[in-house]
């Protein structure tokens, strides 16, 4: 089956230390991106790329970190400099840029830092 | 910076009736997608409809279909024969493929069924 794996679905993290959230696809899509959802609130972009190699910042890039070696991984680390990473956080690929709005959705990874 | 407003923070529906949920939009830009996307309680997003800016026609699919008012910059959904299955969260997005690649969502309008 085609889609996206986000693991794990929930991760706990002590303040201060990095954690990495993986997200992979087997879909053959160039494009990837990282959400992050606050409760009772939309998605915010973190990253995202269009390519191997190649990605950009999205609105709320502080604190994060993001590497796309492979074209069907694109893992995310959380760093001690988020101030407030708690929240659920949601992969998805697109075919390409043209196609970018019609994204498909892994099944998310709920971070909770205690 | 383009915006995406969804000014129904919840709405309630009967099984079998019809409902329409609101979004709004700004933009300047003349070539974009509007979407509408649900989350159900797994909290994985699924597109459930897509609407391209050159097109006048406004998009179905089965039971649900949109209004575009491009004038307006407006962008409802309307679910028809609504089902239990269709309890969720629903999220507007905007998309413009030539200024800045990025998916702008709304807040969210969370759509209650009733048996």
């Amino acid at each position: 089956d085609g889609g996206i794996t986000q693991s794990p679905k929930y991760l706990f993290r002590k303040e201060g230390q990095n954690v990495t959230l993986s997200c992979e696809q087997n879909l053959n899509h160039d494009a990837m991106y990282w959400y992050r959802q606050d409760p009772g609130q939309g998605l915010r972009l973190i990253y995202y790329s269009q390519i191997v190699n190649d990605f950009q910042k999205g609105d709320i890039a502080e604190g994060y970190s993001v590497s796309r070696e492979k074209k069907e991984s694109f893992p995310l680390t959380v760093t001690s400099a988020q101030k407030n990473p708690t929240a659920f956080y949601l992969c998805a690929s697109s075919i390409g840029v043209r196609t970018g709005g019609e994204q498909f959705f892994g099944p998310g990874t709920r971070l909770t830092v205690l | 910076a383009q915006t995406v407003t969804q000014s129904q923070p919840e709405m309630s529906v009967q099984e079998a009736e019809t409902v329409t949920l609101s979004c709004t939009y700004d933009t300047s830009e003349s070539d974009y997608y509007l979407f509408w996307y649900k989350q159900p309680p797994s909290r994985q997003m699924i597109l459930v409809i897509r609407q391209e800016a050159y097109k006048q026609q406004n998009a179905t699919e089965n039971r649900f279909s949109v209004n575009f008012q491009k004038a307006a910059k407006s962008f409802s959904l309307k679910i028809s024969d609504s089902q239990l299955g269709d309890a969720a969260m629903y999220f507007c997005a905007y998309y413009p493929p030539n200024a800045g690649n990025m998916l702008t969502f709304g807040g969210g309008t969370r759509l209650m069924v009733k048996p």
